[in-house]
């Protein structure tokens, strides 16, 4: 059964404005963790933002916040005021109960100027 | 810090021989290493999880024969493709997490660009 969903293949967003990347998971463990990471053209892995199930606030690091909603099992990405170097392939991955990590098929993102 | 390095980044080889991709955790110690594949415009698709002195665990469909796996030390781990095809052709990149540390977060080298001709 697949792990980590991501509906969206493709989103473009205006520059300065904020855009929202859907994840949804799937899991009966009680302690699991979300990741989201961007990979470029160059194919590097890049983390964000990471949010823990028990963690009671949404995670956020800069202009990147996680929209945390456990009982949807949703795991959205929030990007504020996009930049034109954040045009990348953003992927969803959830880390189990024995640390194996499942990734989501991708949304690639293009910020338009 | 926790830095991971993949070598070579490119690769290109003929049809039928063997090569060997290294990972390396430069500045940590890493507990487990992680090796995954990666098609154009696809996912990661992990092939294999590396613990220090101990055989690799392959994911279902991963041919173990195939994709060599060698966990030497906690900075070391070597992927090696065997009898090489074209269809082997691929992105490769290895990630690690670290000892005692932060477990919850894996470190990803920049990859590997796999060519067989």
């Amino acid at each position: 059964a697949q792990k980590i969903t991501q509906t969206q293949p493709g989103m473009f967003v205006q520059e300065k404005e904020a855009v929202t990347l859907d994840c949804t998971y799937d899991t009966s463990d009680p302690s699991y963790g979300l990741f989201w990471y961007k990979q470029p053209s160059s194919g590097e892995m890049i983390f964000l933002i990471y949010q823990g199930s028990y963690d009671q606030q949404n995670a956020t690091e800069g202009r990147y916040s996680l929209n945390f909603q456990k009982a949807r099992k949703s795991a959205n990405l929030v990007i504020s005021a996009s930049q034109l170097g954040d045009s990348a392939m953003y992927f969803c991955a959830m880390r189990d109960n024995f640390n194996k990590f499942y990734f989501g098929s991708g949304t690639k993102l293009n910020v338009k100027p | 810090g926790a830095v991971v390095s993949q070598h070579p980044s490119r690769v290109i080889c003929k049809s039928g021989t063997s090569v060997k991709i290294e990972c390396r955790s430069l500045d940590f110690q890493a507990t487990t290493m992680f090796w995954y594949r990666q098609f154009p415009k696809q996912s990661l698709m992990l092939m294999a999880t590396s613990n220090e002195g101990s055989k690799a665990t392959y994911e279902q469909g991963v041919e173990k024969d195939k994709f060599l796996i060698n966990h030497a030390s906690l900075t070391l781990s070597t992927l090696t493709v065997t009898s090489a095809h074209p269809e082997d052709s691929s992105f490769y990149i290895c990630s690690a997490t670290r000892r005692k540390v932060k477990p919850y977060e894996q470190y990803f080298g920049p990859g590997t660009r796999l060519t067989v001709t």
